[in-house]
């Protein structure tokens, strides 16, 4: 079956800090990897996705590679900024009707 | 920017009474979703909807809650007799047909509290 493994949070660092946030997957088929970001108080947002094997994803100094062969999906930022202190949610669909499993997410708190 | 939006953003019942949730998907999408997030756990799919009928609901989707889809815009989620542990974040989201379909656009969800 389909299931997404994250780690385990919080994650604090300090700003400018390097980001990692491992993702692994479990999928049947050719699943879609997105990752999700959850400000305080709000909804899910899209941050990237990959849509093949070796797709890179990246959007707002945020990148994450779709592995194939170490079933994985893992988010890295550069230089973290305070603003980023969020929820972080990776995502699979693996059907044709788009069904998504989602991580258990991962809190990051960055300090100034 | 398009966006999903949900009413209410918030919404206290108590339990065995019925709750309506309501969701505004993107105005050119074609699929719609219904996910939960009881606090402190994942998000959990409960149904997907295409073509005015369900195409998949998983086994927290059971005879107590229902979908519709009663006008061009809107999409609801019916919860017929709410119990405690129905108490969670309840997110809608989207899908366009064609190229981009396998992204789910999702709304700022309506946290439900059953009492």
């Amino acid at each position: 079956g389909n299931s997404v493994t994250q780690m385990e949070g919080p994650v604090t660092l300090s700003e400018e800090a390097f980001l990692t946030i491992n993702c692994t997957y479990t999928a049947t088929g050719y699943p879609s990897l997105f990752w999700y970001v959850q400000y305080p108080g709000e909804g899910l947002q899209l941050l990237l996705k990959a849509t093949k094997a070796d797709d890179k994803g990246s959007n707002k100094g945020f990148e994450a590679t779709y592995r194939k062969e170490t079933t994985s999906f893992h988010l890295e930022k550069g230089s973290v900024q305070v603003s980023d202190s969020a929820v972080y949610f990776c995502a699979l669909s693996g059907n044709n009707f788009n069904k998504f499993y989602f991580g258990s997410g991962t809190k990051l708190n960055v300090k100034p | 920017e398009p966006e999903v939006t949900q009413t209410p953003s918030h919404q206290v019942t108590q339990m065995g009474q019925e709750v309506i949730l309501r969701c505004v998907p993107i105005s050119n999408h074609l699929y719609f979703y219904w996910y939960r997030q009881i606090l402190g756990q994942k998000v959990e799919f409960l149904v997907s909807f295409y073509n005015n009928e369900i195409s998949e609901k998983s086994e927290i989707f059971d005879d107590q809650f229902s979908v519709e889809r009663p006008d061009g815009s809107n999409f609801t989620l019916k919860i017929r007799s709410t119990k405690l542990e129905d108490s969670a974040m309840y997110f809608c989201a989207s899908s366009e047909e064609g190229q981009g379909w396998e992204t789910q656009y999702f709304g700022p969800g309506t946290r439900l509290l059953v009492l």
